[in-house]
């Protein structure tokens, strides 16, 4: 069974900082590993998607990276912002379908 | 990519009591999925609904407490019967797309239920 980690569970930093969440899973076997932001009470906002084949995907401040064989993705992120405080989770696919396995997530909190 | 709404946003419950949640897709798509969000936790799946045929429920979960409709191919409920304040939780559907080229999930806005 598939099972997905992140650390910290939580992190607090002040805006300008670079920061890397962690993520990893057991099982190696995966088709992709994608990151989500969902801000308090709300849905979850697709970040980044990477494929197995790839080693890492960019989008603006963020860059994440998938390491299959270590079993680990790192989200990094840039100059971060307040409007970057949010909760952050990575899931990867299970079962050869379309349903996700989450990581507890990463609550994040970038002070002015 | 696709548009997900969910009806209602949140709602307060009495024990005992059911509550159902719509959710509707702006295209057509094979399946869709329930998930649910306990308080300060990460989501879990509850079961996958795909149209014309009976739910799939994940370990936990049973159609009893969870049933869930599938009417046509943008359409689905999920029902919390009898409910505790142990369902209080945030719920979301979602269905698989893609984007860049690569498989991805686009969720819904979620259904934030609290019992009392």
């Amino acid at each position: 069974k598939q099972e997905v980690t992140q650390i910290p569970a939580a992190l607090s930093v002040p805006e300008g900082e670079n920061l890397v969440l962690n993520c990893s899973f057991t099982d190696s076997a995966i088709y992709n590993l994608q990151w989500f932001r969902q801000d308090p009470g709300k849905g979850l906002t697709s970040l980044l998607l990477i494929q197995s084949s790839q080693r890492e995907q960019t989008s603006g401040r963020l860059n994440a990276s998938l390491d299959k064989s270590s079993g680990r993705s790192t989200l990094y992120i840039a100059a971060s912002q307040p409007g970057d405080s949010a909760t952050y989770l990575c899931a990867v696919p299970y079962n050869a379908g379309n349903m996700l396995t989450f990581g507890g997530g990463t609550r994040l909190m970038v002070k002015p | 990519s696709a548009v997900i709404s969910q009806k209602p946003s949140r709602d307060i419950c009495q024990r005992g009591t059911s509550l159902t949640i719509q959710c509707q897709v702006d295209s057509q798509v094979t399946m869709m999925f329930w998930y649910r969000q306990q308080p300060g936790q990460s989501l879990t799946l509850i079961a996958t609904a795909n149209q014309g045929s009976e739910a799939t429920y994940e370990s936990g979960f049973v159609i009893d407490k969870f049933p869930i409709s599938r009417p046509n191919l943008t359409f689905s409920t999920l029902t919390v019967s009898n409910m505790s304040p142990e369902d209080s939780s945030i719920y979301l559907c979602s269905v698989h797309g893609t984007s860049g080229g690569g498989d991805t999930q686009y969720f819904g806005p979620g259904t934030r239920l609290t019992v009392l």
